[in-house]
């Protein structure tokens, strides 16, 4: 069983467009985080929600908006996508929202803007 | 932010060598340092998650230490195999939340 899943795993998509990726995990935590990983191979946090609600929401661009329906689910939709914004994805969880509790990761979904 | 530093960038060794990385990070409002485990084409993996000044984690033959005092973490591999190819993480945290901050990595590569 996977423990942290995103889908879909790759998206190719035009510059202008919108587009959602979804996250999941079934390992019972409490928190989840959207990391970007950007053409340097930084990993570079974007957001964080505990428990359906927003508790971390680094400099994004508000083209940018996570949602939670649930404390499992975490998607995150880009309205009019730019060039910058290939890049790959990835999706984690842990326990609680603390630096205590290690990271999970999913397997990141690479986003290419063209 | 947090600025977090590793070094070196990248690391090319022997099997049977022991090696070792550096993280250094801000020792001011520090709360947690994490390392992770990247082979290509896989997810981080979680090694270690140290909080507090003095400690020492172990997990087979890679164990890590950590000093908050002067803002620096090392990470150890004792016998390097070819399996132990892979991008090592370390990250920070400094905020309680889990607000993680990632250096580039150090790359390891193990030749048999």
């Amino acid at each position: 069983d996977t423990a942290v899943s995103q889908t879909p795993k790759y998206l190719v998509t035009q510059m202008g467009n919108d587009k959602s990726i979804k996250c999941e995990q079934n390992l019972g935590h409490d928190t989840m985080y959207w990391y970007k990983q950007d053409s340097k191979k930084f990993l570079k946090i974007m957001f964080s929600y505990n428990n359906k609600e927003l508790i971390i929401n680094e400099t994004v661009p508000n083209r940018f908006s996570p949602k939670s329906p649930d404390k499992a689910h975490l998607n995150l939709h880009i309205n009019s996508l730019e060039l910058g914004d290939s890049a790959v994805y990835f999706c984690a969880s842990s326990q609680e929202p603390s630096g205590s509790y290690e990271q999970y990761f999913g397997p990141g979904t690479r986003l290419t803007v063209t | 932010i947090l600025n977090v530093e590793q070094s070196p960038q990248s690391l090319h060794v022997q099997e049977g060598d022991s090696t070792n990385f550096t993280c250094s990070f801000p020792s001011s409002n520090f709360y947690a340092l994490h390392w992770y485990r990247w082979e290509t084409a896989k997810s981080p993996e979680a090694l270690f998650v140290m909080t507090l000044n003095g400690d020492e984690k172990k997990k087979g033959r890679i164990s890590a230490t950590l000093n908050t005092k002067e803002g620096y973490s090392y990470l150890y591999i004792k016998g390097s195999q070819p399996e132990d190819s892979a991008t090592y993480l370390c990250a920070a945290d400094g905020s309680t939340l889990g607000r993680l901050y990632f250096g580039r990595g150090t790359q390891l590569t193990v030749w048999p």
